[in-house]
């Protein structure tokens, strides 16, 4: 099955920095890799999402970029700001089942 | 985006008792659900796949008896937790998939915080 690990656990930034989270996957069948935000208590939210055929996205201060060939995507936020303060997790999906990583608990300071 | 509502969004019981959590997909039909447990700090773990009409594919290590899926209709799943112990406190979490195009999105409940006392 798919194995999706994601790095850092845990990142802190002051406000206004750029974060880059990391995954990499292993099934190379997958073929969409979203994004999910999670405050504290609430459900995760799909912030951004890119397709396998697609190098790069971005959505206004958020991007995400992909390499196929080594199987690696990344989240980049720039100008963060205190409400970007959340985990975040990535995903893919083989199927229709999604494999989650770990998550990276964000914390900008303002 | 579609829309997954999950009931209750928290819970307290006593040990030995047993709790259901509904999960329903408002606007859409999930002949599959997710049902996932999050402790804290930690990612979302796979419990097992609710199917439409029958049995629920249960995860490694989950305990079927203690976790009772039923999906008896497009829009309901429920994830009833049996006997529970204080052990079983988490956060449990729903999700149903729906297709666009090639691509399946993940849409979530609320989740459904369990503290058994």
């Amino acid at each position: 099955g798919e194995n999706v690990e994601q790095h850092p656990s845990t990142l802190s930034v002051q406000e206004g920095d750029s974060a880059v989270i990391k995954c990499t996957y292993s099934d190379s069948a997958s073929n969409y890799f979203p994004w999910y935000k999670q405050e504290l208590g609430k459900r995760p939210q799909l912030i951004i999402d890119i397709r396998s055929n697609v190098g790069e996205k971005k959505d206004q201060r958020i991007a995400v970029t992909l390499n196929k060939t080594a199987k690696h995507f990344s989240l980049h936020i720039t100008e963060t700001q205190p409400e970007d303060s959340a985990v975040y997790f990535c995903a893919a999906n083989p199927s229709y089942i999604p494999t989650f990583g770990r998550g990276t608990s964000l914390i900008v300071h303002p | 985006g579609a829309v997954v509502s999950q009931h209750p969004s928290w819970v307290i019981c006593k040990s030995g008792t047993s709790v259901k959590i509904e999960c329903r997909s408002l606007d859409f039909q999930a002949t599959t659900m997710f049902w996932y447990r999050q402790f804290p700090k930690q990612s979302l773990m796979l419990m097992a796949t609710s199917n439409e009409g029958s049995k629920a594919t249960y995860e490694q290590g989950v305990e079927k008896d203690k976790f009772l899926i039923n999906h008896a209709s497009l829009t309901l799943s429920t994830l009833t937790v049996t006997s529970a112990h204080p052990e079983d406190s988490s956060f449990y979490i729903c999700s149903a998939p729906e297709a666009y195009g090639v691509v399946t999105e993940a849409f979530f409940g609320q989740g459904t915080r369990l503290t058994v006392v």
